[in-house]
């Protein structure tokens, strides 16, 4: 199993570009997640998803979108890339019943310009 | 809304010191608690949990007590070791039938350099 996949590593935007962050696992896991990680701050919630067709905001939503067309991918987009969302992304999955338990991708870091 | 407030860090320590890292947490009723390492380049992992009040947690030396009375669950190791080194993260997932049921509630988290 490849565990929860990230693309890309890095990436760097220019104020007012879109872009896309993937995020795949191949664990079935119904659960899915976004947070992003900044300095002294630990993890917020962006969105997250119970299920393929089920999408709901976490924290910190604005300025992203998600979707959940598929059990196994989850993409973020940023509609409108502002230097606030200059951050690490990670993206998470977990069963259902075991929410807490959630595997972590490597991590996109982000730098908007 | 819950929370959860860590030790300032970075802590340094030397190989076989004891390590604690304080946690409290403000939630209402009886939230689970956690701890997840975030070892250089990679995710977080979760390294150890409890779900009830005076459950304890434990995993690879680490340990970690629900205590309700003063809202804690401070992680500790008699032993550290250079491989240790990492950043620690204390979260909560709120009780059942509350809003932040489901969801995971991040502290700040703290750099651990563990040196020879």
């Amino acid at each position: 199993n490849a565990g929860v996949t990230q693309t890309p590593k890095f990436q760097v935007l220019k104020t007012g570009q879109s872009m896309t962050l993937q995020c795949a696992q191949d664990m079935n896991h119904e659960y899915m997640s976004w947070y992003r990680q900044d300095p002294g701050m630990g993890l917020r919630l962006i969105h997250y998803s119970v299920g393929a067709g089920i999408t709901d905001q976490g924290e910190v939503p604005n300025g992203y979108n998600v979707s959940r067309s598929t059990t196994e991918d989850f993409p973020l987009r940023l509609l409108s890339a502002a230097p606030s969302q200059t951050s690490v992304y990670f993206c998470a999955s977990s069963y259902s019943g075991r929410i807490y338990e959630q595997y972590f991708g490597p991590g996109t870091r982000l730098t908007v310009t | 809304g819950d929370s959860v407030t860590q030790m300032e860090g970075p802590v340094t320590l030397s190989e076989e010191a004891f390590l604690t890292i304080n946690c409290t947490y403000t939630a209402t009723g009886y939230p689970s608690l956690f701890w997840y390492v975030q070892y250089p380049g990679e995710g977080l992992q979760l390294l150890l949990k409890a779900t009830k009040a005076d459950d304890k947690g434990s995993n690879k030396g680490f340990e970690a007590t629900y205590r309700k009375e003063t809202t804690s669950f401070h992680l500790e190791k008699g032993s550290v070791q250079v491989s240790d080194s990492a950043v620690y993260f204390c979260a909560l997932s709120g009780a059942a039938g509350g809003t932040s049921y489901g969801k995971l509630t991040f502290g700040q988290g703290t750099i651990l350099t563990v040196h020879p």
